[in-house]
């Protein structure tokens, strides 16, 4: 399987901050990455998918990037709504794997 | 507008088989994948494995000796069964929309799942 390791675990911000979360693949998964966002108690939510297409209904401020192994989510100006865990999804091979995740709190 | 409901029995003592339905409402049925996806409480997202309309699976290498996944499509439904259910199968398990077919190959698909079922807590306990 391949793996997928998020960093950082967990992270504190502000409103109006700059986020980046980054997603490395322990293979080179060209841009077969896709990144959701979680809220307690609810289904994850799909924002960017083959790496830098932002999923339909989600705001601009989200937005992802790389290929091959390193791969970045940003939000460019954090909302109160967007404290969340945040997952990434390889889909180049079976089985899809998920990141650890990275929980993004409020400072 | 997409909806998928999930229903089906949500305590089981270990040994037994989970059982889970999935209906999708709206939307096309027959050019999408449609998979299982589970979370242990407090922990990440592990894929189960997924199916086609024309019934074709992928199954997670490590649960694949205990997964079944049908597909109904007169009902626009799919199911999952887990035999010999443990405690470490205690889970939020969720239905959800995979990828498009025509996005995908043998073994990559371009896109993840982006309508999810309301998520059922399973747990097993004796």
């Amino acid at each position: 399987d391949i793996q997928m390791t998020q960093s950082p675990s967990s992270l504190s911000a502000s409103v109006g901050d700059r986020v980046t979360i980054t997603c490395r693949a322990s293979q080179s998964i060209s841009s077969y990455l896709n990144w959701y966002q979680q809220k307690p108690g609810k289904a994850p939510k799909l924002l960017i998918y083959a790496a830098s297409s932002l999923q339909s209904g989600v705001p601009s401020r989200f937005s992802g990037s790389g290929s091959g192994t390193d791969f970045t989510l940003t939000i460019s100006s954090l909302q109160p709504e967007d404290f969340a865990t945040y997952y990434c999804q390889q889909s180049y091979s079976t089985p899809p794997t998920f990141g650890q995740g990275t929980r993004l709190e409020i400072k | 507008q997409v909806q998928l409901q999930q229903w089906g029995a949500g305590l089981l003592k270990p040994s037994e088989t989970l059982s889970l339905t999935c209906a999708v409402y709206g939307g096309s049925f027959s050019g999408y994948y449609w998979s299982w996806i589970r979370q242990p409480p407090g922990k990440g997202l592990e894929w189960i494995g997924e199916i086609n309309h024309s019934g074709s699976t992928n199954y997670n290498p490590s649960l694949k000796s205990r997964v079944t996944i049908s597909v109904d499509t007169s009902k626009n439904q799919f199911s999952l069964k887990l035999s010999s259910v443990t405690a470490a199968d205690t889970a939020v398990y969720y239905c959800a929309r995979g990828a498009l077919l025509r996005y995908c190959s043998s073994t990559s698909c371009l896109g993840g799942p982006d309508y999810w079922g309301q998520g059922t807590l399973v747990t097993v306990s004796s």
